[in-house]
């Protein structure tokens, strides 16, 4: 069974770029049976895609985040990793990754979630 | 992109009540159409796909309908453990979106 953690560091100064790390067990990365997503929730909000990459590497991002965030793919971790760039404020939230069965759409399973919080 | 509009924003209701959700879409999605709970502090759950396929695991009085641009979740006799909030999300498009949320609380 698939499960997913995220890591990274909780605390970014603003203007900086935040890194997050997915961590795959249960099963690989590279598998074409999946792809592989992020999504943030700020406090007391809802849910906000990130982006979506797949095992042939395209990447499709929310169009309001896209010029900021970069999904990439390290294989020989079992990992994928999130990078957002010029950060302020209004990126302080819980980022979750998440896997979603290729062709589907839905995510399942979800990480526990990691908060970051944008600060200096 | 694809809009999802939730209704209500938040509900009470009482143990044992039938409740339902909906969701519409700004345009067409077929059966694009799923629904996640999400209690506070946790990461959400996905508990129907395709508009009215059962996640496995998940109890049988959730069901989903719709198709198009207009989906309901309905819970069919309420549990204490169903007090939560509940997401839909389209994934017609390769850029999902999510409704806004409707917080189900207790009466």
């Amino acid at each position: 069974q698939l499960q997913l953690q995220e890591s990274g560091p909780g605390l970014v100064k603003p203007s900086e770029t935040l890194s997050l790390t997915c961590t795959v067990s249960g099963g690989s990365i590279s598998s074409s049976s999946y792809y592989w997503g992020w999504i943030r929730q700020p406090p007391g909000k809802g849910l906000e895609w990130i982006g979506s990459i797949y095992y042939s590497g395209s990447t499709y991002y929310n169009p309001s985040l896209k010029s900021r965030v970069t999904i990439s793919v390290d294989t020989s971790k079992n990992q994928f990793s999130l990078k957002l760039s010029s950060v302020t404020a209004a990126d302080t939230a819980v980022y979750y990754c998440g896997i979603a069965v290729a062709g589907t759409g839905w995510f399942d399973p979800w990480g526990q979630g990691t908060l970051v919080t944008v600060s200096s | 992109d694809i809009q999802m509009t939730q209704s209500p924003s938040s509900l009470s209701a009482s143990v044992g009540d039938r409740v339902t959700i909906t969701c519409r879409a700004s345009q067409s999605i077929s059966s694009y159409l799923n629904w996640y709970q999400q209690k506070p502090g946790k990461a959400p759950k996905l508990l129907i796909y395709a508009a009215s396929s059962l996640q496995s695991g998940v109890p049988s009085r959730f069901s989903g309908s719709g198709s198009g641009t207009d989906f309901t979740l309905t819970i069919s006799s309420l549990q204490p453990e169903d007090f939560a909030t509940y997401y839909c999300q389209q994934s017609y498009s390769t850029r999902v979106t999510f409704g806004q949320g409707t917080r189900l609380e207790i009466k």
